[in-house]
């Protein structure tokens, strides 16, 4: 498969614990993003990559919010201190065209 | 501001076609994209136009006017399988892409 991938796909944990997820982008590609999606509403910008640089980032990447693309390949995103209301799907996408990754499902009990 | 307004819901008749519009204002304008997301599943990409008029690719086509901030995306002899939810995205100035909150479409037979 060449496509985007995502790990894991689903992650439960509690308040207060911190989680990690796993980008890997399409190989070719230069541009990764990260993206957060509620029900009923669109993809959320969160934070774009060229290579290894982190190029931009919402203001939500200030707080407890980081990612990293140490190599310019794969990428994570780490939540500190997760709290209800990050109960989300992250997504993750590449290339030019942003072609999307199956995303990981985040519920925080 | 950043916005992207788009309908809720639209419904539209098997063999039928149809015309999603999508208004946006941003702070800075690189191009647009279009998006096809079937529920619980991640974001297809369709479409991105950077220059004004009408680019067709098979059933679907996406118009942009950038001096109206105006874009539609028009499909053709609807399916069953084009029910889904259709999303509208800004990249702006500086690799942000902002989303509009998706549209809804239903393919009645």
């Amino acid at each position: 498969d060449t496509g985007v991938s995502q790990d894991p796909r689903h992650k439960i944990t509690k308040r207060g614990q911190n989680v990690t997820f796993r980008c890997d982008p399409i190989s070719e590609h230069n541009r990764l993003y990260w993206y957060r999606q509620t029900l009923g509403q669109g993809p959320e910008f969160l934070t774009y990559f060229q290579n290894e640089a982190q190029l931009e980032k919402s203001r939500l990447l200030s707080d407890r919010f980081s990612a990293e693309r140490p190599k310019g390949s794969f990428s994570t995103l780490e939540i500190q201190r997760t709290e209800q209301g990050d109960s989300a799907m992250y997504l993750c996408a590449s290339g030019g065209e942003q072609y999307f990754g199956p995303g990981t499902r985040l519920t925080v009990t | 501001g950043q916005n992207i307004d788009q309908p809720t819901e639209m419904t539209a008749t098997e063999g039928a076609i149809v015309q999603i519009n999508c208004t946006y204002q941003t702070s800075g304008f690189n191009g647009l994209f279009w998006y096809q997301q079937h529920a619980g599943e991640a974001p297809t990409f369709l479409s991105y136009n950077v220059l004004d008029g009408l680019e067709e690719k098979g059933r679907f086509s996406s118009f942009l006017s950038r001096s109206k901030g105006y874009s539609y995306l028009l499909l053709k002899e609807l399916q069953m399988k084009d029910s889904a939810s259709y999303l509208c995205a800004a990249y702006t100035g500086g690799f942000k892409t902002i989303f509009g909150a998706g549209t809804r479409l239903f393919v009645k037979a």
